[in-house]
């Protein structure tokens, strides 16, 4: 089955700087990569996704990239604001409707004002 | 519009004793529903999913059950709670924006 793995598990940064998660699977057929914000306490909220037939998605202070050949994905966070504090989950499905996700473990990112 | 309601939001229950928590969608037709589960501080692992009425898969052999008796109503079951079933429990399905959560149960066994 599909396993994800998810870098660094914390990440601690300085209000306006940048932020970039790193996620890699680890099947092939995987083609649908959400990305989800878990603040504390609250479920998990989609907060961008991406579809393989495209290497990169923008969404305001948001982007993700995808490397399909390396089977590798990214969210990077640009001027980041205490707000953006939270756990980050990436995940992978072979189905572009969001079935069947498997999730990274999670990264917990702190910005510090 | 679409909509998940889950309760209770939160639960304390002793070793043993059984557990019931309801999901239920609004909104729609036939949805897929998941049952997540988070332990403190770790990632969220895919208990069961249904595609359809009583049609329930495990991903997770545990203590754990799952049932669905009508199209929008999802129910995790347990018909005695260990310690190790403490944590955060979370219905979801597939609506227009992808998988979406409902509000959690967090539970603790005591």
């Amino acid at each position: 089955g599909e396993n994800v793995e998810q870098h660094p598990s914390t990440l601690s940064v300085q209000e306006g700087d940048s932020a970039v998660i790193k996620c890699t699977y680890s099947d092939s057929a995987s083609n649908y990569f959400p990305w989800y914000k878990q603040e504390l306490g609250k479920r998990p909220q989609l907060i961008i996704d991406i579809r393989s037939n495209v290497g990169e998605k923008k969404d305001q202070r948001i982007a993700v990239t995808l490397n399909k050949t390396a089977k590798h994905f990214s969210l990077h966070i640009t001027e980041t604001q205490p707000e953006d504090s939270a756990v980050y989950f990436c995940a992978a499905s072979i189905n572009n409707a969001g079935n069947m996700l498997t999730f990274g473990g999670g990264t917990r990112l702190m910005v510090k004002p | 519009s679409q909509t998940i309601h889950q309760w209770p939001a939160t639960l304390v229950q002793p070793v043993g004793s059984p557990l019931s928590l309801e999901c239920t969608v609004e909104g729609t037709s036939n949805p897929n529903l998941y049952w997540y589960r988070q332990a403190a501080g770790r990632g969220l692992q895919l208990l069961f999913y249904s595609v359809g009425i009583g049609q329930i898969s495990s991903e997770v052999p545990q203590n754990l059950s799952a049932s669905r008796p009508q199209d929008r109503q999802f129910i995790l079951s347990s018909k005695k709670l260990l310690l190790s079933d403490s944590g955060f429990y979370l219905c979801a399905w597939i609506g227009i924006a992808g998988l979406s959560f409902g509000s959690g149960t967090r539970l603790t066994v005591v």
